[in-house]
C-alpha cells in the first residue's frame, strides 16, 4: 500500500513569507509527484507536478524532490492571502507508472494572513 | 473551454435509497475517475475508465458500488442500498495524456448526505 504522509497543518505564515509545505512517501518506486491546491468547499486543482530530482520552478512555486530521501516539497514564495488553502500531494497508485489513479495524502492546510 | 462537470452538487438521501451521480468529463479526454473525499479524509480513489479498456475498479469499497461510461464519455457513479458512511463528496476526474504525462482535471463534485 502506498502511503503518503503530510503534515496536516495548519501552517501559518505572514504575507510575503516563503511557506513549505513537505509530503514523504513510503515507495522508492514512485515516478511522479503531484502538487494539489484545494480551497475550502472546491475541487482540487493541479499546481505543479516532479518527475526528476531537484527543483522545478513555476512563478511562485518551486517543488523540490529527493528520491534518495523519500520526499517532495513545494516552496510558495512571497505568500499572499489567496494562497491559504489545502495543498495535498498525490503520486501515482501503480508503482513504477507516472499516469493513472492517484493516492493523495490527506493535505497541509495553509493560512497566510496579511 | 468546459471543464468537467458534475451533477447534481448536492444530494440528501435516506439510508437504503439508491443514488445516481453523474459526471462529463472534458471534451476529448480519454480517462475519467471517481475519487471520493469524506470529512477529516484524503481524496480516495474508486474506479477509473480509459478509453475502451475495461474499467479499474479496484478501488470501489463495496458492491453497492458500481460505474459505467457510455459512449467514452459520460460516466455515471451508481451507490444502491446507500448507508451513512457513504455521505462524502464524490469528485470526478478526466485528463488527457502527452507521452508519459498526465493531468487530471477535476469536477466540483457531488456532494452526498445519507440521512
Amino acid at each position: 500500500q502506498k502511503e503518503v504522509e503530510q503534515n496536516s497543518g495548519p501552517l501559518s505564515v505572514p504575507e510575503g513569507a516563503i511557506a513549505s509545505l513537505n509530503c514523504t512517501y513510503s515507495d522508492r518506486g514512485s515516478q511522479s509527484f503531484f502538487w494539489y491546491r484545494q480551497y475550502s468547499g472546491k475541487s482540487p486543482e493541479l499546481i505543479m507536478f516532479i518527475y526528476s530530482n531537484g527543483d522545478k520552478e513555476d512563478g511562485r512555486f518551486t517543488a523540490q524532490l529527493n528520491k534518495a530521501s523519500q520526499y517532495v516539497s513545494l516552496l510558495i514564495r512571497d505568500s499572499q492571502p489567496s494562497d491559504s488553502a489545502t495543498y495535498l500531494c498525490a503520486v501515482p497508485l501503480d508503482r513504477g507508472s507516472t499516469l493513472g489513479r492517484l493516492y493523495f495524502g490527506r493535505g497541509t492546510q495553509l493560512t497566510v494572513w496579511p | 473551454g468546459a471543464g468537467v462537470s458534475q451533477s447534481p452538487s448536492n444530494k440528501v438521501t435516506e439510508k437504503g435509497k439508491d443514488v445516481e451521480l453523474r459526471c462529463d468529463p472534458i471534451s476529448g479526454h480519454t480517462a475519467l475517475y471517481w475519487y471520493r473525499q469524506s470529512l477529516g479524509q484524503g481524496l480516495e480513489f474508486l474506479i477509473y475508465f480509459q478509453g475502451n479498456s475495461a474499467p479499474d475498479k479496484s478501488g470501489l469499497p463495496s458492491d453497492r458500488f458500481s460505474a459505467e461510461r457510455t459512449g467514452g464519455s459520460v460516466s455515471t457513479l451508481t451507490i444502491q442500498r446507500t448507508q451513512q458512511e457513504d455521505s462524502a463528496v464524490y469528485l470526478c476526474a478526466s485528463s488527457h495524456r502527452v507521452g508519459p504525462q498526465e493531468t487530471q482535471y477535476f469536477g466540483p463534485g457531488t456532494r452526498l448526505l445519507v440521512l
